[in-house]
């Protein structure tokens, strides 16, 4: 099983539209969590912590379910600029600064 | 403004020369990385310096050598460069004990040919 394993999508899904992405990880010690945007050719950019207790930023709302090892991003009210890949990030040990990172899902909001 | 910094932003080359990226970072962060994105997107940690420390050395080829002059920057030298590693690699930084949030530069493009 990989560490950190993402849907690769495309989600397509229409302006106005309600999107929510999962993420899987293996190591049940890990302790940080994150959601990075990636737009094509540019670097990731820090989204989103994911604290233990949900947390919601305007539209995205970020979960962590520790007892099933996933977390969560949902957008509401997709705009197309939000059209981009979505990287989840994982900290396996919680003692050095490694983040292990999935391979992205990706969605592309449309008119 | 305030950023990490990465030169040169691509980089072409053929195989077997010796190349250097330079990563800077002036968010007074005193953890820096550099990270692999091949071409099916796949983003992998290389290395990690704390205050100029080696941290994590992933399995790469020791032909890939990081260094860090102070904690501000870190800079990757590859020798014998081979065709694949033709990547995108991506400096980035974060403070310790603030959540481990890592901050990217813009990555270097490189190509061998």
């Amino acid at each position: 099983r990989k560490e950190v394993e993402q849907d690769p999508g495309p989600f397509n899904v229409p302006e106005g539209a309600t999107v929510a992405f999962n993420c899987t990880y293996s190591n049940s010690a890990s302790q940080s969590f994150f959601w990075y945007r990636q737009d094509c050719r540019k670097e990731p950019k820090l989204l989103m912590s994911v604290y233990s207790s949900g947390n919601e930023d305007g539209r995205f709302t970020a979960q962590l379910n520790r007892a099933s090892q996933y977390i969560s991003l949902l957008i509401r009210d997709s705009k197309l600029s939000d059209s981009a890949t979505y990287l989840c990030a994982v900290n396996p040990t919680g003692t050095a600064s490694k983040l292990t990172f999935g391979t992205g899902t990706r969605l592309q909001v449309t008119l | 403004d305030t950023a990490v910094s990465q030169t040169p932003k691509y980089l072409v080359t053929q195989m077997g020369n010796d190349k250097s990226i330079k990563c800077e970072q002036n968010l007074g962060h005193d953890t820096m990385y550099w990270y692999k994105q091949d071409s099916k997107k796949f983003l992998k940690i290389m290395f990690s310096y704390n205050n100029k420390e080696l941290i994590i050395n992933e399995t790469v080829p020791n032909r890939f050598s990081p260094k860090s002059p102070d904690k501000a920057h870190l800079n990757l030298h590859i020798n014998s460069l081979e065709l694949g590693d033709s990547a995108v690699y991506f400096c980035a930084s974060s403070q310790r004990g603030q959540g481990y949030e890592q901050y990217f530069g813009p990555g270097t493009r490189l190509t061998v040919t």
